[in-house]
């Protein structure tokens, strides 16, 4: 079946130091890839997405890049901020769009200190 | 405006209890789908809606039921409640062949004691 891979951490940084977040993926398809964030408390929120092979999704200054030969979706951002302090999950939907559910990766807890 | 509701926010309950969990999109999917969260933050699939009929229906305790009363509202009861039962449950929605992304709710916190 299905399955993403990703870092657990957690991973402590200090403010605008250069973050990488590593997540490989595993499918018997043509998957979309998603990274999202969960702030304490708080609910899942879409980061960034990429639906087929070399593309980019970027949002807030976070960017992953799908990459088919290596199944890979690594997560970056050059210079982090406190602010960005949640827990990253990287994910996976199979289905083509259709209503299959999402395969998640177990999180990433990151902390940036001032 | 809230795109995915969910109520209550906390939910404390005994044992042997039965409880349901409320869910309503505004975004106007027509795919609900209620997931897991355990205490180490794994989310995993419970259940998935198209349309008011059931797609998915993972390795969950048939304790657990969700009812769909139309595609903006997908409800979960969950009877017999037991200790493993708690966790924090989301509720999202999508749109089919919008390439698969899925908004999610704020998080129902079950706690069973």
């Amino acid at each position: 079946g299905d399955s993403v891979t990703q870092m657990e951490g957690p991973v402590t940084l200090s403010e605008e130091a250069f973050l990488t977040i590593n997540c490989t993926y595993t499918a018997t398809g043509y998957p979309s890839l998603f990274w999202y964030v969960q702030y304490p408390g708080e609910g899942l929120q879409l980061l960034l997405k990429a639906t087929k092979a070399d593309d980019k999704g970027s949002n807030k200054g976070f960017e992953a890049t799908y990459r088919k030969e290596t199944t890979s979706f690594h997560l970056e951002k050059g210079s982090v901020q406190v602010s960005d302090s949640a827990v990253y999950f990287c994910a996976l939907s199979d289905g083509g769009g259709g209503a299959d559910g999402l395969t998640f990766g177990k999180g990433t807890h990151l902390i940036i200190q001032p | 405006d809230t795109a995915v509701s969910q109520t209550p926010k906390y939910l404390v309950t005994q044992m042997g209890n039965d409880k349901s969990i409320k869910c309503e999109q505004n975004l106007g999917h027509d795919t609900m789908y209620w997931y897991k969260q355990d205490s180490k933050k794994f989310l995993k699939i419970m259940f998935s809606y198209n349309n008011k009929e059931l797609i998915i229906n993972e390795t969950v305790p048939n304790r657990f039921s969700p009812k769909s009363p139309d595609k903006a509202h997908l409800n979960l009861h969950i009877n017999s409640l037991e200790l493993g039962d708690s966790a924090v449950y989301f509720c999202a929605s999508s749109q089919p062949g919008a390439g698969g992304e899925q908004y999610f709710g704020p998080g129902t916190r079950l706690t069973v004691t």
